[in-house]
This record gives structure tokens, C-alpha cells and sequence, in this order.
């Protein structure tokens, strides 16, 4: 199975910053990557599909970059209801992997 | 607007066997571009794909090969649903279980992309 690793585990940022999230892939899983948001409580929601296709209805401050191993989930400017934990997920093989998460919180 | 309901006891007992169903609303279990997966979420193991179901002129079951000798998924077109067994749990398959759903064209091979999810469903097991 391929392993997804994503960095950092946690990241606090302000209002209106800009933040990258990484994810790295085990092996080359060309643009089969999605991204979801996971708020307390509740299940996780597609926010990008195809590496940088966003999902219907996700605002556009949310974007997708990457091919091969390597991707980032860029938020341009964060807003309050951004904060949450992003995961991504592999659909190049099965089956299906999830990176560990990355806990985004308010500073 | 598609919707996904789990229900199922949340407390099972070690070496029993927990079963949830996710019933739909708003589409066909059998809907030959759709394919319905079970998920689990714990803190020690993550998010962990369990398996899926799906209709392709027949229907097709996969597993995740961890899970193969104690897990079944089965789908229920008379209620419109689908349904996780796992059998002999222990403190380990204690986690949030969620269904989910995705779609892809007609006919073709699911795609694995959850964009539809069920509330999910905090099981814990204990005596």
C-alpha cells in the first residue's frame, strides 16, 4: 500500500494568512490525490479531488498543487471557519491510504 | 440530494461481532455509477479504508487484506442499504466508523474519491 505522509502534524496561523500543507506519497502515484477537512465531531469533506480540482461549492482561497510524490493544499487567506484538520488521500492503487492529518489551529 | 444514515450499537463486546448499516436516501444502492465503502477513524491507526461494495451488471465486494478473514459487506437492495460485519472485534476495532460513498461514470470502476459520508458511528468495544 502506498504511505502518505503529510507535514506538519499541527500549524497555527493567523487570520488572513496564507498556509501550505505538504503531503508526500511512497511512490509515484501521478495526480490521483485528494484533500478533505475534518472538523470535531463530524466526517471528513472532499475538498480537492485530482490533485487540484476543487470540489463543488469549496471556496477558491483553496487550492491543489503536485503530480508524482509531492503535493501541497494551499488556504491564501485563512478564514475562521478554515480551522480544522486536512487529510490526504491516495486513489492511484488500492486501496485507498489517508496521510495522518494535519491539525490546523488558531494563533 | 444523495444522504447516507448509519445506525448499529455502539458498545460491542470482545470476540462478538459489530454490525452497522447505512441506508440511502436520495439514490440506488445499485446504481451502476456508485460504489459504497466502509471507513473506520482511531487515533492509534488513523483513517483506515475497510472495504466496498458496488454494482457493475453484478455486484463486486472488495476488502481491505488486513480485515479479509473477518469483515463482509453486503449490500441490501430490498431497504436500500449496506451493511459492515466484523467479526471478532477487539479493543483494536475500537473507532469511529463512517460509510461513504463515490461515484464515477457509469459503468466504470469506482474511483475512491469519498465525496459523500454517512455521520458516523462511535463504536467502543468492552465487556
Amino acid at each position: 500500500a502506498i504511505r502518505m505522509t503529510q507535514s506538519p502534524s499541527s500549524l497555527s496561523a493567523s487570520i488572513g494568512d496564507r498556509v501550505t500543507i505538504t503531503c508526500r506519497a511512497s511512490q509515484d502515484m501521478s495526480s490521483f490525490l485528494a484533500w478533505y477537512q475534518q472538523k470535531p465531531g463530524t466526517a471528513p469533506k472532499l475538498m480537492i479531488y485530482g490533485a487540484s480540482t476543487l470540489q463543488t461549492g469549496v471556496p477558491s482561497r483553496f487550492s491543489g498543487s503536485g503530480s508524482g510524490t509531492d503535493f501541497t493544499l494551499t488556504i491564501s487567506w485563512l478564514q475562521s471557519e478554515d480551522y480544522a484538520t486536512y487529510y490526504c488521500q491516495q486513489y492511484y492503487t488500492y486501496p485507498p491510504t489517508f496521510g495522518q492529518g494535519t491539525k490546523l489551529e488558531i494563533k | 440530494q444523495v444522504q447516507l444514515q448509519q445506525s448499529g450499537p455502539g458498545l460491542v463486546k470482545p470476540s462478538q461481532t459489530l454490525s452497522l448499516t447505512c441506508a440511502i436516501s436520495g439514490d440506488s444502492v445499485s446504481n451502476e455509477s456508485g460504489a459504497w465503502h466502509w471507513i473506520r477513524q482511531s487515533p492509534s491507526r488513523g483513517i483506515e479504508w475497510l472495504g466496498r461494495t458496488y454494482y457493475r451488471s453484478k455486484w463486486y465486494t472488495d476488502y481491505a487484506v488486513s480485515l479479509k478473514s473477518r469483515i463482509t459487506i453486503n449490500p441490501d437492495t430490498s431497504k436500500n442499504q449496506f451493511s459492515l460485519q466484523l467479526n471478532f472485534v477487539t479493543p483494536e476495532d475500537a473507532a469511529v466508523y463512517y460509510c461513504a460513498g463515490d461515484y464515477t461514470v457509469v459503468g466504470g470502476v469506482p474511483e475512491d474519491i469519498f465525496d459523500l459520508w454517512g455521520q458516523g458511528t462511535v463504536v467502543t468495544v468492552s465487556s
